[in-house]
C-alpha cells in the first residue's frame, strides 16, 4: 500500500523568507500524481500544487514550487516570499492515475503546521 | 475552480439522534465523492467512497450501518450519522473530483454530539 510521510510536524518562517516542507512517499507504481494541499484555520482544504510523476519538470504555481525527486521518492514544497496568509496546515498527498484504472483515493501525510512570523 | 458545497457547516445534536450532512458539486458532475473524518490536529482519514447509483465502499474499520452514505445523483452525496454518540463528534469533510482537473473539498462539517 502507498504511504506518505511528512517528517516535520511544525515549521516556522519569517515573513518574506523562504521555507521548504518535506514529504516522502512509498509506492511500487511508476506513474502517479502528487499534491500539496493547504488547510488554513477555516479548515477548507485548498489545492496548492500538483505534480505528475511522468513529468520531470518540477511544478510551480506563483510563489509555490516543488522539488520532485522520483528516484528518492521525495516531493518537497518550497514557499517563497512567505506571507502571513500562508500560515496553515500543509498536507502532502498521493494518488494513482485514474486513467489506468487506479483508485481515485488520495493518500495523505500527517501534515505540517506552518507558522509565519511577522 | 470547481466548487463543492457542504452543509451544514456546524451541527449540534443529542446523543441517540441522527444527523445528515450534504455534499454537492455545484458546477460539475461527480460520479465519485469521498467522505473523510478529521480529528483535531490530525490528518484526514478516509471513511468511504461514495459511488453514484451504487453502494458506497467503506474503509476498514468504518461501520457502514452507523455512517450511511447515499449518492442519489451526480451532484449530491449525503452522509448520515445514525444514533450519534459523543465519540462521533468530529470534523467531517467531503470531496469530489472534477473530471477535468482534480479533487475539490467541501467546507467541512463540525459535528458535536451532546
Amino acid at each position: 500500500a502507498q504511504t506518505v510521510t511528512q517528517s516535520q510536524p511544525e515549521m516556522s518562517v519569517q515573513e518574506a523568507e523562504t521555507v521548504t516542507l518535506s514529504c516522502t512517499y512509498d509506492t511500487s507504481e511508476s506513474d502517479y500524481y502528487l499534491f500539496w494541499y493547504k488547510q488554513p484555520p477555516s479548515r477548507q482544504m485548498i489545492l496548492v500544487i500538483r505534480q505528475e510523476a511522468y513529468k520531470q519538470q518540477n511544478a510551480t504555481e506563483n510563489r509555490f514550487s516543488v522539488n520532485f525527486q522520483k528516484a528518492a521518492k521525495s516531493f518537497s514544497l518550497k514557499i517563497s516570499d512567505s506571507q502571513l496568509g500562508d500560515a496553515a496546515m500543509y498536507f502532502c498527498a498521493y494518488r494513482q492515475p485514474i486513467e489506468r484504472g487506479g483508485s481515485e483515493k488520495l493518500v495523505f501525510g500527517k501534515g505540517t503546521k506552518l507558522t509565519v512570523n511577522p | 475552480g470547481a466548487v463543492v458545497s457542504q452543509h451544514p457547516s456546524r451541527v449540534i445534536c443529542k446523543s441517540g439522534t441522527s444527523v445528515k450532512i450534504e455534499c454537492r458539486s455545484l458546477d460539475f458532475q461527480a460520479t465519485t465523492m469521498f467522505w473523510y473524518r478529521q480529528f483535531p490536529k490530525q490528518s484526514l482519514m478516509l471513511m468511504a467512497t461514495s459511488n453514484e447509483g451504487s453502494k458506497a465502499t467503506y474503509e476498514q474499520g468504518v461501520e457502514k450501518d452507523k455512517f450511511l452514505i447515499n449518492h442519489a445523483s451526480l451532484t449530491l452525496s449525503t452522509l448520515t450519522v445514525t444514533s450519534a454518540h459523543p465519540e462521533d463528534s468530529s470534523f467531517y469533510i467531503c470531496s469530489a473530483r472534477d473530471p477535468l482537473t482534480e479533487a475539490f473539498f467541501g467546507q467541512g462539517t463540525r459535528l458535536t454530539v451532546v
